[in-house]
């Protein structure tokens, strides 16, 4: 049974400092996403990996996989207030129906100037 | 182009009611989801449509929940009796195959407390 584990849970980061956010799945997967959710808001696509070594940048954050660990990444460079939100990783279930996604509990993360 | 619609947004209801939630996928989305997601959790899925036929339902409360996509476009979930534990955010995603592949498009989500 596929499980995504996320850490830290909670996040509390100033303005201006980098921080990674660490997104672990228990058996085997190679397509891996990353989902923004604003507070009481849907689910806005970050990025979506396919590949071992996949590295994606979009501004302050970028992400990569590696699927020899089972562990993708999401980094904050340089935070700003706008990217306080919860961080969602979910992995494409792999042995079962691969229709499905598994996420993780997110990160809720909060940027203080 | 318009995104993934979902009614109402807001849902109160007394427990032992029932409910309906009400989803229209984005144009030419053959494959239709169905999340529940509890506070400070991540969506789990419910249900899967692929057109009409629902292909993955093994997480669906089958005693009380109960959904339907007619004509495999817009979908029904509906919950009878709700009960407390049932309050939840209710989210429709779509995408184009049923691949996880494909990139999936959330709806903005029914909130629903039961009291």
């Amino acid at each position: 049974e596929l499980k995504v584990e996320q850490n830290p849970l909670f996040l509390s980061m100033q303005e201006g400092k980098n921080y990674t956010i660490y997104c672990n799945y228990s058996t085997t997967s190679d397509r891996l996403y990353w989902y923004r959710q604003d507070p009481g808001k849907s689910l806005e696509s970050l990025f979506v990996l396919l590949s071992n070594g996949a590295v994606k940048q979009e501004g302050r954050l970028m992400a990569s996989l590696d699927t020899k660990a089972r562990l993708s990444t999401l980094h904050i460079t340089a935070a700003v207030h706008d990217l306080s939100a919860t961080y969602f990783c979910a992995a494409g279930n792999y042995g079962g129906s691969q229709g499905n996604l598994i996420f993780g509990k997110g990160t809720k993360l909060s940027v203080k100037p | 182009e318009a995104g993934v619609v979902q009614s109402p947004r807001y849902k109160i209801i007394e427990k032992k009611q029932p409910v309906a939630f009400w989803c229209n996928p984005i144009s030419g989305h053959n494959t239709l989801y169905w999340y529940r997601q509890n506070l400070g959790q991540g969506p789990e899925l419910l249900i899967r449509y692929e057109n009409e036929e629902a292909v993955d339902d093994s997480q669906l409360p089958k005693d009380r929940f109960s959904a339907e996509r007619l004509k495999g476009v817009d979908s029904t979930l509906k919950i009878q009796p709700a009960e407390l534990g049932d309050s939840a955010v209710y989210l429709c995603a779509s995408s184009w195959g049923p691949s996880s592949y494909n990139e999936q498009f959330f709806g903005p989500g029914t909130r629903l407390t039961v009291l």
